[in-house]
């Protein structure tokens, strides 16, 4: 799995803004699709782990869903607050387990 | 509370020294990933183990990288001779392979000066 791309790179939006984010990947070998939570000087967090067609996760005001055959998947912060500012990762993977991380978009929320 | 932990937290030696860094992954994870954080790069792949055994260290520099896993409970990555390029943050996540979570360990950050 190459060229996974997430847009945008950055976001700037105020407290109470809801957003959301897209990462796009080959669909060919695709096994998951990992988000990872980033805050600066700490290591990533595992938010999602998706495996099927049309999965939809939640944990809190963050969601996200999956689309295999179009090779996209979406991430949804809704009401953001400030301590939702960092990076936010995708990484799909194929069966060996061997996760391929996007560049990331960071998001920046105002007070 | 299980753990990825990574010693040292921080490093820094001068160029042409031998760096080993130490990932403990967590306890019953059977595949071991080394991650090197770069601006360029972002989180790029170095190798990874399962069960103990390397499956892919190609996204490693082979002369002067080195990865190991001497037993279950240690990961080990050596970098002989260490050049400035290698200063960066490197992540040790364990994991139960397959498209199991990888959970990460702090990181080293190491600075070559």
């Amino acid at each position: 799995i190459l060229n996974v791309e997430q847009s945008p790179q950055s976001l700037h939006v105020q407290e109470g803004d809801s957003t959301n984010f897209t990462c796009s990947f080959p669909s060919s070998n695709f096994y998951a699709l990992h988000w990872y939570r980033w805050e600066t000087a700490k290591s990533p967090e595992a938010l999602f782990v998706m495996t099927l067609n049309g999965d939809e996760k939640k944990k809190g005001r963050i969601s996200a869903t999956l689309n295999t055959k179009e090779g996209y998947s979406y991430l949804y912060i809704k009401g953001s607050q400030p301590e939702d500012s960092a990076t936010y990762l995708c990484a799909p993977s194929g069966n060996t387990g061997k996760l391929i991380f996007g560049q990331g978009t960071t998001l920046q929320v105002k007070p | 509370d299980a753990r990825v932990t990574q010693t040292p937290r921080h490093k820094v030696t001068e160029m042409g020294q031998e760096v080993t860094m130490r990932c403990q992954p967590i306890l019953g994870h059977n595949t071991v990933f080394w991650y090197r954080q770069t601006m360029m790069q972002g989180l790029e792949l170095l190798a990874y183990f399962r069960n103990r055994a390397p499956l892919d260290d190609s996204g490693m520099p082979k002369d002067r990288f080195s990865a190991e896993m001497p037993d279950a409970t240690l990961a080990t990555l050596k970098i002989q001779p260490s050049e400035p390029r290698d200063s960066a943050v490197y992540f040790c996540a364990s994991g139960l392979g397959g498209g199991d979570t990888q959970y990460f360990g702090p990181g080293t950050r190491l600075t070559v000066l």
